[in-house]
């Protein structure tokens, strides 16, 4: 168990531009979410993978933002033209989906997100 | 809207002290409820989880937490806090309506002094 990975730790972009993040959940795990965390705040929920499928996308999600998971696995975040606001932690965590059940949560270390 | 108080931002403790971290919710339905920590330069991870049944939950490290529906709180205890509980503390619910959505309180930052 390598647990939750994340990648890069640490991106600096300038207004404008793209961006992409990867994650790498603990592999048998089916169930994937992309959280957004500012200073001072918890985490806020963005989406929800039940292996490929995204099932839930919270409203913090506009159209600039987009995740993917194409084969049930890594899953990917790109936020499309940054703007300032942009700037913070963005946080993927993975779980093993019990029947009904929610499943611990587990978390990777983050990436920090710093547009200019 | 859905929500989550954390009490405290900050408290400050002496070793040997107990704690309490207040946590409220604001969801009429049934709902499963965590604390996460997150100690320094870590990942966030699981203290506890309440899910039904024993509303007296019992984490990893001595913590533990009860759940009071009529007063829709899930309070983090320690009888006696140590150094190494130093770190930010999340509670979090996820309503239990077939979602997974998990919303978290803005955290509590604890210091415990040696």
């Amino acid at each position: 168990d390598t647990g939750v990975s994340q990648d890069p730790r640490h991106k600096i972009t300038k207004r404008g531009q793209n961006v992409t993040f990867r994650c790498d959940p603990i592999s048998e795990h089916n169930r994937l979410y992309w959280y957004r965390q500012t200073l001072g705040q918890g985490p806020e929920f963005l989406t929800y993978f039940q292996n490929e499928a995204q099932l839930e996308k919270s409203r913090l999600l506009s159209d600039r933002f987009s995740a993917e998971r194409p084969k049930g696995s890594f899953s990917t975040l790109e936020i499309q033209r940054t703007e300032q606001g942009d700037s913070a932690m963005y946080l993927c965590a993975s779980s093993l989906g019990l029947q009904g059940g929610l499943g611990e949560q587990y978390f990777g270390p983050g990436t920090r997100l710093t547009v200019t | 809207a859905q929500s989550v108080s954390q009490h405290n931002h900050h408290v400050i403790l002496s070793e040997a002290a107990s704690l309490e971290l207040g946590c409220n919710y604001s969801y009429g339905g049934t709902v499963n409820l965590f604390w996460y920590v997150q100690y320094p330069g870590q990942h966030l991870q699981l203290l506890l989880k309440y899910f039904s049944g024993d509303p007296l939950v019992k984490g990893i490290k001595g913590f533990e937490a009860e759940f009071i529906k009529s007063k829709f709180s899930f309070n983090l205890r320690k009888p006696s806090v140590q150094w190494s509980d130093t770190a930010e503390y999340f509670c979090a619910v996820n309503p239990n309506t077939g979602g997974f959505k998990t919303i978290f309180g803005a955290g509590t930052r604890l210091f415990v002094k040696a």
